[in-house]
């Protein structure tokens, strides 16, 4: 099972809006709406900021937001702050054996 | 507070065994679906092992099935996972998570502070 894709990196303006797209397949994020996002600040570990595509955890921003189209996801942050400069990483269940993937991780830069 | 701690780390050589420990507290452990994900030094994350509320289902990465055993014991809201035979390829920082109440195995919401694995002759 491949990790799925996502840009090594994608940088913004505070204030301003980005999307980080996870592509995989109909085995994974195109056959099931178990698409979930993580945030990791340096030396820290994992934060869930997205579940079963769309929907947030108590407690996270309004301003972090899921969705998906045929098997890519993509997770936008609007009104970009300095404290979201992190890695983020998709994940995703797979009908394969192995059955959660994660994706190749996205380092965001907050110029 | 929501709490998970992660022992039993360290130096092995190439074909030995650990134990990882991972110790809850501040919520009903019993009741929650349990993982392991580790994560190579300065790359992404890998899903390891999930073991559901109960001890049954149990799940393995390809990479690890038949090397890893995951278990739990609910009275001592402890999980824990036994690594044999080690490969080089096993070195990672290695994190216990809570499963979050979707339904979904793949959403982890109280992460422990990772313990590090680094198997080297």
């Amino acid at each position: 099972q491949s990790a799925l894709t996502q840009p090594a990196s994608v940088s913004g303006s505070p204030g301003q809006s980005i999307t980080i797209s996870c592509t995989g397949t109909s085995s994974d994020v195109g056959g099931y709406d178990f698409v979930s996002w993580y945030q990791q600040h340096p030396g820290k570990a994992p934060k869930l900021m997205i579940y079963d595509v769309s929907y947030r955890p108590s407690g996270v921003s309004n301003r972090f937001s899921g969705s998906k189209s045929g098997n890519t996801a993509s997770l936008t942050i609007s009104g970009l702050q300095a404290e979201d400069e992190a890695d983020y990483y998709c994940s995703s269940y797979t009908s394969s054996s192995t059955r959660v993937v994660f994706g190749t991780g996205t380092k965001v830069t907050v110029l | 507070e929501m709490q998970l701690v992660e022992s039993g780390g360290g130096l092995v050589q190439p074909g030995g065994s650990l134990r990882l420990s991972c110790a809850a507290s501040g919520f009903t452990f019993s009741t929650y679906r349990m993982t392991w994900v580790r994560q190579t030094p300065g790359k992404g994350l890998e899903w390891v092992s999930y073991i559901s509320s109960t001890g049954a289902p149990i799940y393995y990465a390809d990479s690890v099935k038949g090397r890893f055993t995951i278990s739990r014991d609910n009275a001592k809201n402890s999980l824990s996972l036994q690594m044999d035979s080690l490969r080089a390829e096993d070195t990672a920082v290695y994190y216990c998570a809570r499963g979050y109440y979707t339904s979904a195995l793949n959403a982890f919401d109280i992460w422990g502070q990772g313990t590090m694995v680094t198997v080297s002759s």
